[in-house]
């Protein structure tokens, strides 16, 4: 059991460049989210699924898309790169529908933009 | 004024010592309270929820003031592995989720 996988761990990404960063989860969880946390800063929610299929924008989303075609996959997707998107970005999953419910986070993948 | 807030530190205290973060939280209708422990560049763990009633786990407690919107950690007997970054998580409702910029803790030996 894996829990929560992100690839890859860090990137150096050129402005105006495209990239997905990839989280799956083997627990069968209903619930995914997508955070990225600057340094010093609270994480903020990029995107978030309920399920495979639905999807919907959290507190920062400009300049992100994702998918949800399964339950264990949920890319997130940088169309083109900013500086100002350099951070660490964090993949979570949780069981879904309960008030006090653990989210579950991957290690995390490093972006640098330049 | 910030969502969540929390003191950043850094707390440094030694080996033994007893240690409290509080956090402060703006929507009155906020319904879930967590802590969280991130390590250095690692992802957030979950510590432990907050309950109304204040909950305990081993050398942590955890309480929660809903009239004063705060919510507070303690650790007893700290130990060189409780230094880490110490998270104040709040769900006013739905999916969102609010975590503060989170609390620096050293213990030193």
């Amino acid at each position: 059991n894996a829990g929560v996988t992100q690839t890859p761990k860090f990137r150096i990404l050129k402005i105006g460049q495209s990239m997905t960063l990839q989280c799956t989860q083997d627990m069968n969880h209903n619930y995914m989210y997508w955070y990225r946390q600057d340094p010093g800063m609270g994480l903020k929610l990029i995107y978030y699924s309920v399920g495979a299929g639905i999807t919907d924008k959290g507190e920062v989303p400009n300049g992100y898309n994702v998918s949800r075609s399964t339950t264990e996959d949920f890319p997130l997707r940088l169309e083109l790169a900013a500086p100002s998107q350099t951070s660490v970005y964090f993949c979570a999953s949780a069981t879904g529908g309960a008030r006090q419910e653990t989210q579950y986070f991957g290690p995390g993948t490093r972006l640098l933009v330049l | 004024r910030k969502e969540v807030e929390q003191d950043p530190g850094p707390f440094n205290v030694p080996e033994g010592a007893t240690v409290a973060f509080n956090c402060t939280y703006s929507n009155s209708a906020s319904q879930s309270f967590f802590w969280y422990r991130q390590d250095c560049r690692k992802e957030p763990k979950l510590l432990m929820s907050v309950y109304s009633s204040g909950n305990e786990d081993g050398r942590f407690t955890a309480q929660l003031n809903r009239a004063s919107q705060y919510i507070s950690l303690l650790i007893r007997d700290s130990k060189l592995s409780d230094s880490a970054t110490y998270l104040c998580v709040v769900r006013p409702g739905g999916f969102k989720t609010i975590f503060g910029a989170g609390t620096r803790l050293f213990v030193k030996a």
